[in-house]
C-alpha cells in the first residue's frame, strides 16, 4: 500500500530564517506531487505541483519554492521566512494515470513564524 | 474560474440526528468531485469520488450524491466519532497533467451525545 510521510510535524522559526519541509511517498512510482497551505478556517490553497523529477509548477506567487530531486521526494523551501508564511502545510500525491483520481494527503507541518 | 461553496460552515447534531452537508460548484467541465474528512491537526482523508450526475457512493453512515450543480454528503444516525471537518473538491476541464483540485472551505461537524 502507498504511504506519504511529512516532517517535521511542528516547526517554530524566526522571521528571516530559511525553511525546508520534506515529503516522501512510498509504494508508488511516478506520482503527481502537491504542496498546499491551509489557513485557519479556510480551504486548501495549492502552492506547487509536480508531474515529474525537476518539473515544478507554481500556482501562487510567493516567498516559497519547491523542488523534486527524486521521483517520490518533494521539498518546500524558503530563503527568508515572512510572518505571513505561518500556516499548516500539506503534501499530497496522486497517480498520474488514469486522470481524475483523488489526491492523498500527509499529516501536515504546522509552521509558526515568530 | 472554478468555484466550490460548502454549507453550512458549521453544524452541530445530536447523536442519531441525520442531516446533509451541501457542496455547490461552478466549473467548466466537471471531471470528478471528491469528498474528504479532516480531523484537527491532520491531513484530509479521502472518502469518495463522484464522476457523473446521478452517481451515489456509500460508506458506513455516509452517503454522497451528485447533481449537475451540487453534491450532498448525507450522514445517517451520526456518532460522536463522525465529528470532523468535511471538505469537498472538484477537478475540472483539462488540468495539464496535474490533476489539480479546487477545494471548498469545509463544513465543521460536531456530533454530541
Amino acid at each position: 500500500s502507498q504511504t506519504i510521510h511529512q516532517w517535521p510535524a511542528t516547526l517554530v522559526q524566526p522571521v528571516g530564517s530559511p525553511l525546508s519541509l520534506e515529503c516522501t511517498v512510498e509504494g508508488t512510482s511516478n506520482p503527481n506531487l502537491y504542496w498546499y497551505r491551509q489557513a485557519a478556517g479556510r480551504g486548501l490553497q495549492l502552492l506547487f505541483y509536480s508531474v515529474g523529477i525537476g518539473q515544478i509548477s507554481s500556482e501562487v506567487p510567493q516567498n516559497l519554492s519547491a523542488s523534486r530531486p527524486q521521483d517520490r521526494q518533494f521539498i518546500l523551501s524558503s530563503k527568508k521566512l515572512l510572518l505571513s508564511d505561518s500556516g499548516f502545510y500539506l503534501c499530497a500525491w496522486s497517480v498520474r494515470r488514469p486522470p481524475y483520481q483523488p489526491q492523498h494527503f500527509g499529516d501536515g507541518t504546522r509552521l509558526s513564524i515568530l | 474560474e472554478d468555484q466550490v461553496t460548502q454549507s453550512p460552515e458549521a453544524l452541530r447534531l445530536q447523536e442519531g440526528e441525520s442531516s446533509s452537508l451541501n457542496c455547490s460548484y461552478t466549473v467548466s467541465g466537471l471531471r470528478g468531485l471528491f469528498w474528504y474528512r479532516q480531523d484537527p491537526g491532520k491531513g484530509p482523508e479521502f472518502l469518495f469520488t463522484l464522476y457523473s450526475a446521478g452517481e451515489e457512493k456509500e460508506k458506513e453512515r455516509l452517503k454522497a450524491t451528485l447533481t449537475k450543480k451540487e453534491s450532498f454528503l448525507h450522514i445517517t444516525a451520526p456518532k460522536p466519532e463522525d465529528s470532523a471537518t468535511y471538505l469537498c473538491a472538484v477537478q475540472a476541464g483539462v488540468t495539464g497533467g496535474g490533476n489539480k483540485l479546487t477545494f471548498g472551505t469545509g463544513t465543521q461537524l460536531k456530533v454530541e451525545l
